[in-house]
């Protein structure tokens, strides 16, 4: 069965640093977003992206994330200058269509220290 | 996009039948109904979506009566493998961008 990938599965970084998650989204899917879930928190939006361009976005996706379809197949979320409130669980997801049911990746654990 | 409504939490025991209702009383027409199984540290897999009346898959059956202001998940003879996180989502073609997650349901299943 096909499945969205992403890596790393756990990234430590330092405040401040830059963050880069990345996503392979199942192959014939056009419809790519990324959420994330604080630890014992609700899976919240971030953004949905399609035709190259960001579809929505929400309140959390500020000035410091960025996405990126860099070549084909990988989808990326960048996080410019990471904050020890982005620290979760951060899952990439693909929709065949905008109408279609969504497949979650199994997630990157990002923890700022 | 439509609020939903489930229980916070259900317990069940091995082998029997558990049923997870939603209330979604301001659904649209347009909307679907899906729903979503959580493990810890995983992300959300999904489980069954429906427009009306019933529909069943290999893993579960999801009824959703006439007016669809609610909808009943059932898994048959779960096991403990079932303790998760369940979602109920509404939305239609135009809000799939961006699924609006609550706080589920947690279900835990004792031998």
């Amino acid at each position: 069965e096909p499945e969205v990938t992403q890596t790393p599965s756990h990234q430590v970084t330092q405040m401040g640093q830059e963050v880069i998650l990345r996503c392979v989204p199942i192959s014939n899917h056009l419809y790519f977003y990324w959420y994330r879930q604080i630890l014992g928190q609700k899976v919240e939006f971030l953004v949905s992206f399609y035709n190259n361009e960001i579809s929505e976005k929400s309140e959390i996706f500020d000035d410091q994330f960025s996405v990126e379809r860099p070549d084909g197949s990988n989808f990326t979320l960048k996080i410019r200058s990471t904050k020890l409130e982005d620290s979760a669980m951060y899952f990439c997801a693909s929709s065949e269509d905008s109408g279609n049911t969504i497949y979650f990746g199994e997630g990157s654990w990002l923890t700022v220290v | 996009l439509a609020k939903t409504t489930q229980p916070i939490s259900m317990d069940s025991y091995e082998g029997q039948e558990v049923n997870i209702t939603c209330s979604h009383n301001n659904i649209a027409t347009n909307d679907y109904i899906t729903w979503y199984q959580q493990f810890p540290s995983q992300g959300p897999r999904f489980i069954i979506q429906g427009y009306k009346t019933k529909v069943t898959n290999e893993v579960a059956s999801l009824f959703i009566p006439a007016d669809r202001k609610s909808s009943t998940l059932s898994l048959p003879r779960v096991s403990l493998s079932d303790t998760a996180v369940y979602y109920c989502l509404v939305g239609g073609m135009d809000s799939s961008y961006k699924l609006i997650f609550g706080s589920g349901t947690r279900l835990l299943v004792r031998p």
